[in-house]
């Protein structure tokens, strides 16, 4: 089965840490990007940030809102991503999402996220 | 940053009736190297992930009824609902994927009339 499953969600105080993770299965992840996407309840989708392929040297870029804050990265002989976030504010609270990018399909294969609440 | 600007905000249409979303990107997110349009369109229901509709400004993924269609180039895009169905209610994104970071409109909430 084509599917991507994210972990790691939970309740954190503000200036905490948490580290989300994606797994795939059912399609080639090696020749995927990966992206990061967030909603906050009521609020529309907003973009985290990506990292790219090997052909691509792994390139991450990420929204200004979390750079400096969250670090992605990905193991592909595991199928997997991580979302690692540290410094964690309130409105970091949202669900999160994994999705991917290729040269030819774009983000129609998504999980069906992870909650992130920061707060004490 | 490429703002995406969608219109309208809400769009009530009768079962059976057209239903026209449009998008507009501050700058254009055409890549002249490939020819593709870096936009995507997204249904999202309560509760749920967005779904992808429409990628490349026009390409229809695998399994979305061909009511909904894509169309535009450049800055200015439209997705359109040819005969809208009951399961069709839903807030619709557009988003670009041409530079980081991605965004998204502001959506657009589709009802029943």
């Amino acid at each position: 089965e084509v599917q991507l499953v994210e972990s790691g969600g939970g309740l954190v105080q503000p200036g905490g840490s948490l580290k989300l993770s994606c797994a795939a299965s059912g399609f080639s992840f090696s020749d995927s990007a990966i992206h990061w996407v967030r909603q906050a309840s009521g609020k529309g989708p907003e973009w985290v940030g990506r990292i790219r392929t090997k052909a691509k040297s792994y390139a991450t870029a990420y929204a200004a809102s979390v750079k400096g804050r969250f670090t992605i990265s990905r193991d592909d002989s595991k199928n997997t991503a991580y979302l690692q976030m540290n410094s964690l504010k309130i409105e970091d609270t949202a669900v999160y999402y994994c999705t991917r990018l290729t040269g030819e399909e774009a983000f129609n294969i998504w999980g069906q996220g992870t909650m992130v609440t920061v707060s004490s | 940053d490429i703002v995406m600007t969608q219109s309208p905000d809400s769009l009530a249409v009768s079962l059976g009736e057209r239903a026209t979303i449009n998008c507009k990107s501050s700058q254009s997110v055409l890549y002249s190297s490939n020819n593709k349009n870096y936009l995507a369109w997204f249904q999202q229901k309560p509760g749920q992930p967005p779904k992808v509709l429409i990628y490349w400004a026009s390409t229809r993924e695998s399994g979305v009824p061909d009511r909904f269609s894509g169309s535009g180039s450049g800055t200015d895009f439209t997705l359109t609902i040819s005969s809208l169905q009951a399961e069709d209610v839903a807030v619709y994104y557009c988003q670009q994927y041409y530079s980081p970071p991605l965004t998204f409109g502001g959506g657009t909430k589709v009802e029943i009339k």
